[in-house]
C-alpha cells in the first residue's frame, strides 16, 4: 500500500533562518506531488506541484522554493524565512489525477516563525 | 479560474443527528471531480467521497452521501448519524479534467466548514 511521510512534524525557526522539509512517498511510481501551505483557520493554498523529477511548477510568488531529486522525494525550502511563512504545511501526492484519483496528504509540519 | 465557496464556517449538530455541509463551485470546465476532504484536530487531510461531474448518481459511502445538483454548481454533504469522530474542518474541493487540464490538474479548495457534534 502507499504511504507518505512527511517531516518534521513541529519545527520552530527564527525569522531569516533556512527551512527544510521533507516528503517521500512509498509505494508507488511517479506520482504528482504537492506542497500546500494551511493558514490558521483556512483553506489549502497550493505552494508547488510536480509531475516528475526535477519538473515544478510554483503557483505563488514567495520566498519558497521546492525541489524533487529523486521520484518519490519532494523538498519545501527558504533560504531565509518571514514571520509571513507561519503556518501548517501540508505535503500530497496522487496518480492519475486526469481520472480523478484524490491527493493523499501526509500528517503535515507545523511551522513556527519567531 | 474557478472558485469553490463553503458559505458556513461553523456548525453544530447533536450526535445522531443528520446534518448538511453546503458547498458550491463556480467553473467553465466541463467535465471535473468534486471531493469532500475531513481534517480532524489531529490536522490530517482525510477523504471522505468523490463525484464525477459526469455521473448523475450521487455518491456514498455508508454514513456520507452526496447531493450534487450540475446545473447549479452544488455539491453538498450530508453526514447521517453524526458521531463525535466526525467532528473536524470539513473542505471542499474542486478539480477539473480533460484533454486540456492534462497534466495541469490542481485542487481548488472551499475554505472549510468548521463541524462539531455535541455528546
Amino acid at each position: 500500500s502507499q504511504t507518505i511521510h512527511q517531516w518534521p512534524a513541529t519545527l520552530v525557526q527564527p525569522v531569516g533562518s533556512p527551512l527544510s522539509l521533507e516528503c517521500t512517498v512509498e509505494g508507488t511510481s511517479n506520482p504528482n506531488l504537492y506542497w500546500y501551505r494551511q493558514a490558521a483557520g483556512r483553506g489549502l493554498q497550493l505552494l508547488f506541484y510536480s509531475v516528475g523529477i526535477g519538473q515544478i511548477s510554483s503557483e505563488v510568488p514567495q520566498n519558497l522554493s521546492a525541489s524533487r531529486p529523486q521520484d518519490r522525494q519532494f523538498i519545501l525550502s527558504s533560504k531565509k524565512l518571514l514571520l509571513s511563512d507561519s503556518g501548517f504545511y501540508l505535503c500530497a501526492w496522487s496518480v492519475a489525477p486526469e481520472h480523478g484519483q484524490p491527493q493523499h496528504f501526509g500528517d503535515g509540519t507545523r511551522l513556527s516563525i519567531l | 479560474a474557478q472558485t469553490v465557496t463553503q458559505s458556513q464556517p461553523e456548525m453544530s449538530v447533536q450526535e445522531a443527528e443528520t446534518v448538511t455541509l453546503s458547498c458550491t463551485y463556480d467553473t467553465s470546465e466541463s467535465n471535473y471531480y468534486l471531493f469532500w476532504y475531513k481534517q480532524p484536530p489531529s490536522r490530517q487531510m482525510i477523504l471522505v467521497i468523490r463525484q464525477e461531474a459526469y455521473k448523475q448518481q450521487n455518491a456514498t459511502e455508508n454514513r456520507f452521501s452526496v447531493n450534487f445538483q450540475k446545473a447549479a454548481k452544488s455539491f453538498s454533504l450530508k453526514i447521517s448519524d453524526s458521531q463525535l469522530g466526525d467532528t473536524a474542518m470539513y473542505f471542499c474541493a474542486f478539480i477539473p479534467i480533460g484533454p486540456s487540464n492534462f497534466g495541469n490538474e490542481k485542487l481548488t479548495f472551499g475554505t472549510g466548514t468548521r463541524l462539531t457534534i455535541i455528546p
